[in-house]
């Protein structure tokens, strides 16, 4: 079974506007860390945001937010007031506990186009 | 501070050749991973070197092997290339403090073609 999924291949936003990118994970470990990433044309991974399983309160990091719905196994990417810069494959990732030392698993990505 | 290096960017090789690529972490991060980036199979973990130790392996074959030196530089090799080989490689370093709350910061990436 897939341990992330990320449903939207491809998604249009228009510029300025708000665009939420979904996300879905599985994993029996209590604790675990949930991280978003961007990946322009150039190839470079950039790290957004990250959400602990313990933490309280939602993730966020200027224009990024995480929605995470534990319960639901959701932490979806809130982007705000979205940029043509913003235009870029994003990914959902997950890491679990000390056994999987140095991995994280990723998502099949959504490629976002912010139209002008 | 600087970010993730990766040489060389780009790769051209042939089939049967072999090939070394080379990643420098974030000063003071220990736990370098590698991972292999293709359109058919998306990203997948390769190997995690810390403290010039293998900690953890993915499901590749032998061909592919690495190594960490003791400044925490690491290099990826890869035997008898195949057309399947062909990918982006990307090296990821961390602080590995925790590991389920440690970021894994990524280099550029060598984009690899095997003809």
């Amino acid at each position: 079974a897939q341990k992330i999924t990320q449903t939207q291949p491809g998604m249009f936003v228009q510029e300025k506007e708000a665009v939420t990118l979904d996300c879905t994970y599985d994993t029996s470990d209590p604790s675990y860390g949930l991280f978003w990433y961007k990946q322009p044309s150039s190839g470079e991974m950039i790290f957004l945001i990250y959400q602990g399983s313990y933490d309280q309160q939602n993730a966020t990091e200027g224009r990024y937010s995480l929605n995470f719905q534990k319960a639901r196994k959701s932490a979806n990417l809130v982007i705000s007031a979205s940029q043509l810069g913003d235009s870029a494959m994003y990914f959902c990732a997950m890491r679990e506990d000390n056994t999987n030392a140095g991995k994280s698993t990723f998502g099949d990505g959504t490629t976002l186009t912010v139209k002008p | 501070k600087a970010g993730v290096t990766q040489t060389p960017r780009y790769l051209i090789k042939t089939r049967g050749q072999q090939v070394t690529l080379s990643c420098s972490p974030i000063s003071g991060h220990r736990s370098v991973s590698w991972y292999q980036q293709t359109p058919g199979q998306g990203l997948q973990f390769l190997f995690e070197y810390f403290s010039e130790t293998q900690r953890n392996k993915g499901n590749f074959p032998g061909r592919f092997s690495g190594r960490q030196f003791s400044n925490s530089r690491s290099e990826m090799n890869v035997s008898t290339l195949e057309l399947g080989d062909s990918a982006l490689y990307l090296c990821a370093s961390s602080l590995s403090q925790v590991e389920n709350t440690d970021t894994q910061y990524f280099g550029p990436g060598t984009r690899l073609t095997v003809l």
